[in-house]
C-alpha cells in the first residue's frame, strides 16, 4: 500500500507567519513520530502519538511549536511565528505499535522548510 | 541518559572498497538497535536492526553487530558499490517510545 505521506513538500515563508505541516501516516499505523532534521544535525525528535494516549511532547522545542492528530490518522504540526532557526527538513514517521522493542518505523519524504 | 555518537563524515570510497561506519551508544536499559539509509532525494529507510546483546543485523551486504561490552553497533560492508552512496544514520530505541538518531555519516562511492 501507500507509504508515508507528507505535504507540503516545500515550504517558503516570511518570519513572522504560521505555518502547518501535514503528516498522513500509513494505514492502520498506531504510532506517529515528528523530527526535525537541520544541517549537518542529526534527527531531533519533536512529538510522538500513539493511539488515543495523550502525545508525549517532550521534544518541542518551544510553545511555539504543536501537533495533533484527528481520529487517530492524519496529523499536523503547527509553528507559529517562524522564526529562521525553524528551517529544517521536518520528517513524519508512523509504525504499526510502540509495544514491542523492536518496531520498524516508516518515513515519509519530509516537508523542507525555509524562513525567510 | 540516552544517546547515539556516530563516525564524522563525509566519507568517500572507491568502489569494492571495505566499509566501516562507527556508531556507540549510551542507554538505559536494553535498547534495541538500528542502521537506517538515506538514499539521495529519498527517505529514511531501515536498512538493519539487532534487539539484543550479540545479535547480528544484515542486509544488502551490511552487517553490523550488538555489542553491549563496548556498546556499539559499528557498520560494515566487504565491497562498496556505488549505489550505496547514501547517508547512514545509527539510532537506539530503550524501553519507551523515543527513538534516538545520530547525526548521519555521508558516504559517496566512486568508481
Amino acid at each position: 500500500g501507500a507509504g508515508v505521506s507528507q505535504s507540503p513538500s516545500n515550504k517558503v515563508t516570511e518570519k513572522g507567519k504560521d505555518v502547518e505541516l501535514r503528516c498522513d501516516p500509513i494505514s492502520g499505523h498506531t504510532a506517529l513520530y515528528w523530527y526535525r532534521q537541520s544541517l549537518g544535525q542529526g534527527l531531533e525528535f519533536l512529538i510522538y502519538f500513539q493511539g488515543n494516549s495523550a502525545p508525549d511532547k517532550s521534544g518541542l522545542p518551544s510553545d511555539r511549536f504543536s501537533a495533533e492528530r484527528t481520529g487517530g490518522s492524519v496529523s499536523t504540526l503547527t509553528i507559529q511565528r517562524t522564526q529562521q532557526e525553524d528551517s529544517a527538513v521536518y520528517l513524519c514517521a508512523s509504525s504499526w505499535t510502540s509495544g514491542s522493542s523492536y518496531n520498524e518505523q516508516f518515513f515519509g519524504p519530509g516537508t523542507r522548510l525555509t524562513v525567510l | 541518559g540516552n544517546s547515539v555518537t556516530q563516525m564524522e563524515g563525509p566519507v568517500t570510497l572507491s568502489e569494492e572498497a571495505f566499509l566501516t561506519i562507527n556508531c556507540t551508544y549510551t542507554a538505559t536499559g536494553y535498547p534495541s538497535l538500528f542502521w537506517y539509509v538515506q538514499y539521495p532525494g529519498e527517505g529514511l529507510q531501515l536498512l538493519l536492526k539487532a534487539t539484543k546483546a550479540d545479535d547480528k543485523g544484515s542486509n544488502k551486504g551490511f552487517e553490523a553487530t550488538y555489542r553491549k561490552e563496548t556498546t556499539s553497533f559499528h557498520l560494515e560492508k566487504g565491497s562498496v558499490q556505488v549505489s550505496d552512496s547514501a547517508v547512514y544514520f545509527c539510532a537506539l530505541r530503550p524501553t519507551g517510545n523515543q527513538f534516538y538518531f545520530g547525526t548521519g555519516t555521508s558516504l559517496t562511492v566512486i568508481p
